[in-house]
């Protein structure tokens, strides 16, 4: 069964340093998302993207954050300088017509 | 941010028995509604969805109910088998944008 994938599944960084987070969404959909997880608090949305560029983005999502699709297959995550209150569970997630979405098993990001 | 709320932090069924998992939302512009289970240290999975112009969905031993006018669904799990032990998760969304979660519940299935 087609699944999205995500790499790492634990980054641990120090603060102020980039991580990039990457994820394979499932071969055919077109619809890309981020999510994230602090402990003991809902899944929040950060990021969707459709036809390589940003639909929506919540106010979490500021200038720190970047996604970018490299080429067909990935789809990244970029934090520039981390923060301690970055540390969460990130889920990335694909659709193929933007409702069902299919979530990856998530990095758990670790700021020290 | 309420949009979606899950009042019941967790629920405890035998198995066999009927498991129901309530959620609540007050955005009238939402559509779609979604039922997710996670594990600890995994991803949400996708379980059962439902449009706004259905009231039932049901699929095998999931059967979701949407009461627009309350503003309420229901996931109902029967049998409930221990297998299901996991952390449910009702979402919504409008027009199939971002999903907005709720806080989850916990289901213990006890044999």
């Amino acid at each position: 069964e087609p699944e999205v994938t995500q790499t790492p599944s634990h980054q641990v960084t120090q603060m102020g340093q980039e991580v990039i987070l990457r994820c394979v969404p499932i071969s055919n959909h077109l619809y890309f998302y981020w999510y994230r997880q602090i402990l003991g608090q809902k899944v929040e949305f950060l990021v969707s993207f459709y036809n390589n560029e940003i639909s929506e983005k919540s106010e979490i999502f500021d200038d720190q954050f970047s996604v970018e699709r490299p080429d067909g297959s990935n789809f990244t995550l970029k934090i520039r300088s981390t923060k301690l209150e970055d540390s969460a569970m990130y889920f990335c997630a694909s659709s193929s017509q933007g409702y069902e979405a299919f979530f990856g098993q998530g990095t758990r990001l670790t700021v020290v | 941010d309420q949009q979606v709320k899950q009042n019941s932090p967790s629920l405890s069924v035998q198995e066999g028995r009927i498991s129901i998992l309530n959620c609540d939302y007050t955005n009238s512009m939402f559509d779609y509604f979604l039922w997710y289970k996670k594990y600890p240290a995994e991803g949400p999975t996708f379980l059962i969805s439902i449009s706004s112009i259905k009231d039932k969905n049901e699929d095998g031993r999931f059967t979701v109910f949407l009461n627009k006018s309350a503003k309420h669904l229901s996931l109902h799990i029967v049998p409930s088998q221990p297998g299901d032990s996991a952390v449910y998760f009702c979402a919504a969304s409008e027009e199939g944008n971002k999903l907005v979660f709720g806080a989850g519940t916990i289901l213990r299935v006890k044999s």
